[in-house]
């Protein structure tokens, strides 16, 4: 299918386990990024990625890990799940426009619980 | 860092009557603006955007949108909303760096 999937959709885990969530897109977009929304932070930036190989932390990067081996793909890795870490990650794509930044578009999230 | 701020945490509106979201951004440097929306359940989807031109920026559903650089605003109205615009918004800025930052949300419900 075209476009931007993540996998999975739902997942509990337990404190102390490490938890991979995928992000695949098939525009080859240039830019991928992960993003954790919260009740009352909006969505804030984990990680994200200017090309395969090229990944720099965002606001809240601490607890993560990522990897950009391909361009279509932008695994995200906690490492040791935290119960803080329970929220919806969102992942998105992009390409940079002529003079700065065009839009986003992001998958349908995955709902994490750390219990 | 840019810094995004919508006003209103929380817009009950009745059914065909106006509405505007409000959004203020930090820098009064060029900036991309955007609004999103997010539907219960799924992820953020493009209202409107504005890059460059015209100040007033349609978008899909009725949307439309007003650049004001003086008052570094870009506030979201529809002359009569739907039951279905109920929905949560997000405003965001994208300046000549590598993020995006948005907003806290604005929730939206309309009531019948």
């Amino acid at each position: 299918d075209a476009g931007i999937t993540q996998s999975p959709r739902y997942k509990i885990t337990e404190t102390g386990r490490q938890v991979t969530l995928m992000c695949h897109q098939t525009w080859s977009h240039s830019y991928m990024f992960w993003y954790r929304q919260d009740l009352g932070h909006g969505l804030r930036l984990i990680y994200y990625s200017a090309a395969a190989d090229i990944t720099d932390k965002g606001e809240v990067p601490d607890g993560y890990v990522v990897s950009r081996s391909k361009t279509e793909n932008f695994p995200l890795t906690l490492e040791s799940a935290t119960r803080s870490q329970t929220s919806v990650y969102f992942c998105a794509s992009s390409e940079e426009g002529a003079g700065g930044w065009n839009e986003q578009f992001f998958g349908p999230g995955t709902r994490l619980t750390v219990l | 860092a840019q810094s995004v701020t919508q006003l209103d945490s929380q817009v009950p509106v009745f059914e065909e009557a106006p509405v505007e979201l409000r959004c203020n951004y930090s820098s009064s440097v060029s900036v991309y603006l955007f609004w999103y929306v997010q539907y219960p359940n799924q992820g953020l989807q493009l209202l409107l955007k504005y890059l460059s031109g015209s100040t007033l920026v349609k978008g899909i559903n009725g949307f439309e949108a007003e650049f004001n650089k003086s008052q570094t605003s870009f506030h979201l109205r529809k002359p009569s909303v739907h039951i279905s615009d109920t929905a949560e918004y997000f405003c965001a800025v994208s300046d000549y760096g590598n993020q995006f930052y948005f907003g806290t949300g604005t929730s939206l419900t309309v009531i019948p």
